[in-house]
């Protein structure tokens, strides 16, 4: 069956620094993956996804991911934190055929120290 | 990408009492996902509500709690049947934007006492 963990429920970040948020995933077939943010009270906004092609893919926000076939990861990076990144990070993994669900990880809580 | 209207954004219910929840997409789509996120908790898939037919539902989700009606390929409702205090969480409907990946509405935040 499929799965995702993120291994960190909460990350303090100062900012500026550079920030990277986990995703292992396990999927029998070709995954289609997914970083979410949500702010409190409020819905999830796509900050990137990989589909095929090019392993490093780029997001809004200046956000980046890896996807490493190799370790079953697809890491969130981003290079220098602001304090309104400060939110809630859902990495997902969904099939790469036809209209699937998609399987959410627990969730990581980044906060953001001035 | 489809953009996605849910509402209510929020509502506060007494038990024993129903709440439909409604979504709107700009688009025609196939399949929408209904999603029960807990207070602290991941997103768990409740259904998947395919237009012209009977919702799809998961495991430990049933539809006599949440019936689901998809009337045509831009609209979807969720209700939430009887409900407890255990029902307080947020609903989120989702559409499959193929290359745009998945978008999800605001969500919908329900409070039951």
């Amino acid at each position: 069956a499929q799965s995702v963990t993120q291994p960190d429920i909460h990350i303090t970040v100062s900012e500026g620094a550079s920030l990277e948020l986990r995703c292992n995933y396990s999927y029998g077939a070709t995954p289609y993956l997914f970083w979410y943010v949500q702010s409190p009270g409020q819905g999830l906004q796509l900050l990137l996804k990989y589909f095929s092609g090019d392993t490093l893919v780029q997001g809004i926000k200046g956000f980046e991911a890896e996807f490493k076939r190799s370790q079953s990861s697809f890491n969130l990076r981003k290079p220098s934190v602001h304090w309104s990144d400060a939110a809630e990070y859902f990495c997902a993994v969904g099939r790469s055929t036809g209209f699937q669900k998609l399987v959410f990880g627990t969730g990581t809580r980044l906060l953001v120290s001035p | 990408s489809a953009v996605i209207s849910q509402k209510p954004s929020r509502d506060i219910c007494q038990r024993g009492t129903s709440l439909t929840i409604q979504c709107q997409v700009d688009s025609q789509v196939t399949m929408m996902f209904w999603y029960r996120q807990q207070p602290g908790q991941s997103l768990t898939l409740i259904a998947t509500a395919n237009q012209g037919s009977e919702a799809t539902y998961e495991s430990g989700f049933v539809i006599d709690k949440f019936p689901i009606s998809r009337p045509n390929l831009t609209f979807s409702t969720l209700t939430v049947s009887n409900m407890s205090p255990e029902d307080s969480s947020i609903y989120l409907c989702s559409v499959d934007g193929q290359d745009y990946g998945y978008t999800f509405g605001s969500g919908t935040r329900l409070t039951v006492v």
